[in-house]
């Protein structure tokens, strides 16, 4: 089911640059959602939306904002990278309701030097 | 604060043998439960769910999994493991009423040895 797509798969970037993650969904889900993945430790919420024009902060706390212009569209940007954004990026989404499925991005592997 | 816990960051099985992944969750409202799995360089794909109603929930690839309340446990298993099962596990639990406090465990890195 690659209906969620992520880009780009993997970003090796210098300290201080502006990034942004790319998320689109094809299944005109409301619901969409940015988790942070760490080798060995549990995902973490960090963004999420109900819908167009959106946004809420998730349970960790993070440095990066999103925006929700388009249903199917849902980017991430940090302003200025630092090594300790790195880490794995994972978008979902899902219809409404709490016992919904989460559909999952493949991820962006993200490298901070 | 509501958790969710599973036992073994890795487990290893012989292939054919039993497969048994724990996942326990603390809550003091009825949950909503599933579980994910991830293959390599892969997003997380939902295993299965438990919403309501039978306890025992069948999902993909013969994995199956019970709801024990009295227990506060969802663990996963699957009869006989295949090389292909080995992959990453996570539990993952919502309550209703905000769906989007989706709280994921740890994940446990499954090894299948042939």
């Amino acid at each position: 089911e690659a209906d969620i797509y992520q880009t780009p798969r993997y970003l090796v970037i210098g300290t201080g640059k502006k990034i942004t993650l790319e998320c689109s969904q094809t299944m005109g889900h409301d619901k969409m959602y940015w988790y942070q993945q760490d080798p060995g430790m549990e995902l973490h919420l960090i963004h999420y939306s109900y819908g167009v024009n959106s946004t809420e902060k998730g349970d960790l706390s993070s440095e990066s904002t999103v925006s929700r212009i388009r249903t199917e569209h849902f980017p991430l940007t940090l302003e200025s990278a630092r090594p300790s954004h790195t880490s794995q990026y994972l978008c979902a989404s899902s219809e409404a309701g709490p016992n919904e499925k989460l559909f999952f991005g493949s991820g962006t592997q993200l490298s901070v030097l | 604060a509501q958790s969710v816990t599973q036992l073994g960051s890795h487990v290893s099985v012989s292939e054919g043998a039993l497969v048994l992944l724990r996942c326990n969750y603390s809550s003091s409202v009825p949950p909503y439960l599933f579980w994910y799995v991830q293959y390599p360089n892969q997003g997380l794909q939902l295993l299965l769910k438990y919403t309501t109603g039978a306890t025992l929930v069948k999902g993909i690839n013969g994995f199956e999994a019970e709801f024990k309340k009295s227990e506060t446990s969802f663990h996963l298993t699957k009869p006989s493991a295949h090389m292909s099962d080995a992959a990453e596990y996570f539990c993952a639990v919502t309550w209703g009423g905000g769906g989007f406090k989706t709280i994921f465990g740890a994940g446990t890195r499954l090894f299948v040895k042939a």
